[in-house]
This record gives structure tokens, sequence and C-alpha cells, in this order.
């Protein structure tokens, strides 16, 4: 059984198109995040959230919207994608806010044409 | 949350120690040393963390020095599996902050 899964592995897509990707976690954790990790490798946090409670939102376009509908599943949806969104974005998930040990899933590779 | 050195790459030959530097010699004493690491395509990985101690784990072991200001993971014989990017990570003890990571060691297992 997969700890953190994310649905799809792979996403190829057109400019202006809307993608959501899943994720879902069954730790039991509090806490869940989305990082991007783009062509030069840096691993950056875009949101995280408590209990379905929005906790961290970086500096990330509008386009880009989570969504939590249980503590167990948080899912990213992208509005109009632009060629800088291709990236991997991967999931984690941590038993509370404060904890420093991430679980990540595999990663979401989306490709933007 | 302080900031972190690490070499940009290391080489190591399988079956032998790799020894992985960090320096954070801002580290403030609520501050732990987290590590972790990522194999090529994957997600990355937690290995281990410690505040002041040494600590080792079925991974790895880390070595903080007395004053805190630089660590070492161990990995004690390394397989070719290991080779990975291996970030060091420090963060405030009940930091309510998602992990930063940095550009990380890139440690290439040799045979």
């Amino acid at each position: 059984d997969t700890a953190v899964s994310q649905t799809p592995k792979y996403l190829v897509t057109q400019m202006g198109n809307d993608k959501s990707i899943k994720c879902e976690q069954n730790l039991g954790h509090d806490t869940m995040y989305w990082y991007k990790q783009d062509s030069k490798k840096f691993l950056k946090i875009m949101f995280s959230y408590n209990n379905k409670e929005l906790i961290i939102n970086e500096t990330v376009p509008n386009r880009f919207s989570p969504k939590s509908p249980d503590k167990a599943h948080l899912n990213l949806h992208i509005n109009s994608l632009e060629l800088g969104d291709s990236a991997v974005y991967f999931c984690a998930s941590s038993q509370a806010r404060t904890s420093g040990e991430l679980f990540f899933g595999e990663g979401s590779r989306l490709t933007v044409l | 949350d302080a900031k972190t050195t690490q070499p940009t790459s290391m080489d190591c030959a399988e079956g032998r120690a790799a020894n992985l530097p960090c320096n954070h010699s801002t580290i403030s004493g609520n501050e732990y040393v987290y590590w972790y690491r990522q194999i090529h395509s994957q997600g990355p990985q937690y290995i281990i963390h410690g505040l002041k101690n040494n600590e080792t784990n079925e991974m790895a072991s880390l070595i903080i020095t007395e004053d805190r200001k630089s660590s070492t993971l161990i990995l004690p014989h390394a397989t070719l599996r290991d080779t990975a990017v291996y970030y060091c990570i420090v963060r405030v003890v009940t930091g309510r902050r998602a992990l930063t990571f940095g550009s990380g060691t890139r440690l290439q297992v040799q045979p």
C-alpha cells in the first residue's frame, strides 16, 4: 500500500487547458503539502493544509487552487496552463504541521506544450 | 531557519562509507538538522534528523559537532542504490513553516 499516492503520474497538455492532480495519503497524517520541482531541480513549497485548513500559501499564481475535501486528500487544480507550469509536482504529508518528517509521493510530471 | 552549505557533488566507492558534510554555522539552539535524499525520478525521502546528539537509524548515522555548526551524514556501506541528491535542512523544532530544500549534494556511488 502506497503511503502517499498521486495521480496522474504523467500529464501532457496544451497551453490554456485546465488540469488537476490528485493526492491521497493513508498514513492518518494531519498535514499535507504541494511542492513544485522545476527543470533546475529546485523543490519549492507551494501550499500546505492542516486538517483541511490552508496554512501555507506561498507566492503562487491564482491559477493554482488547492482543495482538501478531507484530511487524507489534497488536490491541485491549475487553470489556464502556461509553458512555465511544466514541472514535477510532489505531494507530501506529515503527522503534524510542526513535524519535519515528511512523506512524499512519487510526483506528477506535468508537461505543457 | 538557518542556511546550510553543502558540496555540489561527491563520489564514493561501492561498499565504502559515504560521508556527506553540511555547514550550518548560523544554526540556533532550537533548530534541528534534517537529512533527506532524492533518488532520480522519485520523491524526496526522509533519512534522519537530530538536535545535539549523534543519531543512528537503519539508513544512516548523523554526526553533529559539539558547537552544532556543522554535521555529517554517514552511509556506512554505500551501494549503487544510494546514488541520489542529499539535502541537509535546518528547521526550528516547533516550526510551522514547510521544509525548505536547497540544492543539496549529488552523491554518485561508483561500482
